[in-house]
């Protein structure tokens, strides 16, 4: 079975500073990936899609995240935090042939001024 | 390109009442998703459309949620009787294929039980 850990329910960056949200997956088949981000009373937006092509993938909003299958992660990065980047961050994980996409508990991502 | 629409984005009931909810896709989307997203949480599935037709079903609590997709296009998902523990968002998503083809989603229902 697919599952999704994210670690930390809370990360809180400097404007301006890098910001790391971490996401590691459990999949015994290659797996497909997504970051979604959710804004207060929103639904979800896709930002990135790893689909077993290039291990680095660069989305929306300057977003990008680097799946490493020896250390079965898939981390979102942006070098440098904005005011709007302040939300809700999901990873989420399926397969080829899958009934569904498997989302983690969520970052919340704050931003200080 | 119109999004995924949801009505109503807002919904208080009291406890023993029943409750509907709406969705339609995003035109062309044959594959239709309703998720609950507790606080805090991250969305679950409840029910899984290929069509008209609900292919995964096994999350739904069918003793008192109810889902339905006529013609393959809007979906109504309904709770009757509603309990405080159903206060959540309730998501629509939407995508062309299957589970690792994007999915797109409404802006959700928020559901208060009192």
């Amino acid at each position: 079975a697919q599952s999704v850990t994210q670690l930390g329910s809370h990360v809180s960056v400097s404007e301006g500073a890098l910001v790391l949200l971490r996401c590691n997956y459990s999949s015994s088949v290659p797996p497909y990936l997504f970051w979604y981000v959710q804004y207060p009373n929103q639904g979800l937006q896709l930002l990135l899609k790893y689909t077993s092509a290039a291990t680095l993938v660069k989305g929306i909003n300057g977003f990008e995240a680097e799946f490493k299958k020896s250390e079965t992660s898939f981390h979102l990065t942006k070098p440098s935090a904005h005011m709007s980047d302040a939300a809700e961050y999901f990873c989420a994980v399926t397969f080829q042939g899958a009934q569904k996409l498997v989302f983690g508990q969520g970052t919340r991502l704050t931003i200080n001024p | 390109e119109a999004g995924v629409v949801q009505s109503p984005r807002y919904k208080i009931i009291e406890k023993k009442q029943p409750v509907a909810f709406w969705c339609n896709p995003i035109s062309g989307h044959n594959t239709l998703y309703w998720y609950l997203q507790n606080l805090g949480q991250g969305p679950e599935l409840l029910i899984r459309y290929e069509n008209e037709e609900a292919v995964d079903d096994s999350q739904l609590p069918k003793d008192r949620f109810s889902a339905e997709r006529l013609k393959g296009v809007d979906s109504t998902l309904k709770i009757q009787p509603a309990e405080l523990g159903d206060s959540a968002v309730y998501l629509c998503a939407t995508a062309q294929g299957g589970s690792t083809d994007t999915q797109y989603f409404g802006p959700g229902t928020r559901l208060t039980v009192l």
